[in-house]
């Protein structure tokens, strides 16, 4: 089946400045690749998602790159805010069972 | 975004006794639903996948007869804990995937089983 991995696990960053987090997966069957962020004691929400089809989708501050042949997609968030400051989780579809396979999360803190 | 509600937020229950946790769609029809179990600063649990009519699937290591899952209509699933004892204490989850296969996330059900 699916395996993801994330990282980092935590990642502290400027206000202002970029964040990036990375996984990769072992199916190169998969072909969505959505991203959540969670805030403490909310539900995870969609905030970018990306199908295998394209190498790249932006959506004003945050942007997804996907490398099928490293199977490898990333998270770039830039300008980062204050209230970016969350913990991030990435997925990938895992194409028999057709159910996401998350990462491990990357808690990302926001300094001013 | 899509919408997708659940309920109770939270509860608290005495060991021995069974608690129903509703997961709807609210502006989607979702012949999947997913049911996941958090734990503190960890990442989402995948316990088992709910079909619309048919028996749900469950992970491995998740016990179905514990856990009874129900998907009776396109817009609601419910999960059952039966027989709740204090390990079952936990952040519940539901999501509901669309046509597009984008899945969205309920609010999640607080369980305290003393």
């Amino acid at each position: 089946g699916e395996n993801v991995e994330q990282h980092p696990s935590t990642l502290s960053v400027q206000e202002g400045d970029s964040a990036v987090i990375k996984c990769t997966y072992s199916d190169s069957a998969s072909n969505y690749f959505p991203w959540y962020k969670q805030e403490l004691g909310k539900r995870p929400q969609l905030i970018i998602d990306i199908r295998s089809n394209v190498g790249e989708k932006k959506d004003q501050r945050i942007a997804v790159t996907l490398n099928k042949t490293a199977k490898h997609f990333s998270l770039h968030i830039t300008e980062t805010q204050p209230e970016d400051s969350a913990v991030y989780f990435c997925a990938a579809l895992e194409q028999g069972a057709q159910k996401l396979v998350f990462g491990q999360g990357t808690r990302l803190t926001i300094n001013p | 975004g899509a919408v997708v509600s659940q309920h109770p937020s939270r509860v608290i229950c005495k060991s021995g006794t069974s608690v129903k946790i509703e997961c709807r769609s609210l502006d989607f029809q979702a012949t999947t639903m997913f049911w996941y179990r958090q734990f503190p600063k960890k990442s989402l649990m995948l316990m088992a996948t709910s079909n619309e009519g048919s028996k749900a699937t469950y992970e491995q290591g998740v016990e179905k007869d514990k856990f009874l899952i129900n998907h009776a209509s396109l817009t609601l699933s419910t999960l059952t804990v039966t027989s709740a004892h204090p390990e079952d204490s936990s952040f519940y989850i539901c999501s509901a995937r669309d046509a597009r296969e984008t899945q969205y996330f309920g609010p999640g059900t607080r369980l305290l089983v003393l």
